[in-house]
């Protein structure tokens, strides 16, 4: 267990929904990242946040937005579904800005019918 | 462009024996960070190992090291008397000169008994 938890593990949707994903990182871990893991496009880096503010940007949508709240947690939420979307969301979370102490969550498995 | 290279999909290694995974990247930074995960079928990334390009030594954890050639932009990662427990994909990261990430598409290793 690595300490970052994510909600919900599973989560079916159809095209064009919108849902919210929910990462608490560890205790005491000021930043939080997000990844999308597809067949189609592999894993790739979406975002990353650092005690509230957004830090370095990825492959990310317009459609699909993050923000990091003061009790450090993240949503990441995603619009306007298409089947492409379908894919794991992880979460991880770091002590400082250095992605190489990072600890990733479980993540959410996301399937858009 | 690609930034991290991963030519191996799938590779088999006898149990008790060494493997090497190969990555190379691309970057004409300085500066920068290289890093290997492991996805078991369970779906969870776990981190295992990290190489600056600054560090005059090839890292080392426990099993694991990575040889990393600077001038080739390679970094192998060794994975030493392989156990069953080792079947996952392995992933290379980076090069990561701030937080950006970027993700090899993976190799699936398979430890035969």
């Amino acid at each position: 267990d690595s300490g970052v938890t994510q909600t919900p593990k599973h989560l079916i949707t159809a095209t064009g929904q919108r849902v919210t994903l929910r990462c608490s990182p560890r205790s005491g871990d000021l930043s939080v990242y997000w990844y999308q893991q597809s067949l189609d496009q592999g894993l790739q880096f979406l975002i990353q946040y650092y005690n509230g503010e957004e830090r370095a940007k990825g492959n990310i949508l317009e459609r699909f937005s993050a923000q990091q709240f003061p009790d450090l947690h993240s949503e990441l939420n995603l619009s306007s579904l298409e089947l492409g979307d379908s894919a794991l969301y992880f979460c991880a979370s770091s002590v400082d800005l250095r992605p190489e102490t990072q600890y990733f969550g479980p993540g959410t498995r996301l399937l858009v019918l | 462009a690609q930034k991290i290279t991963q030519t191996q999909p799938g590779m088999f290694v006898q149990e008790k024996e060494a493997v090497t995974l190969d990555c190379t990247y691309d970057t004409s930074d300085q500066s920068y960070g290289l890093f290997w995960y492991k996805q078991p079928s369970s779906g969870e990334m776990i981190f295992l190992i990290y190489q600056g390009s600054y560090d005059e030594q090839n890292a080392t954890e426990g099993r694991y090291s990575l040889n990393f050639q600077k001038a080739r932009k390679s970094a192998n990662l060794v994975i030493s008397a392989s156990q069953l427990g080792d079947s996952a994909m392995y992933f290379c990261a980076g090069p990561n000169t701030g937080n950006q990430f970027y993700f090899g598409t993976g190799t699936s290793l398979t430890v035969i008994p």
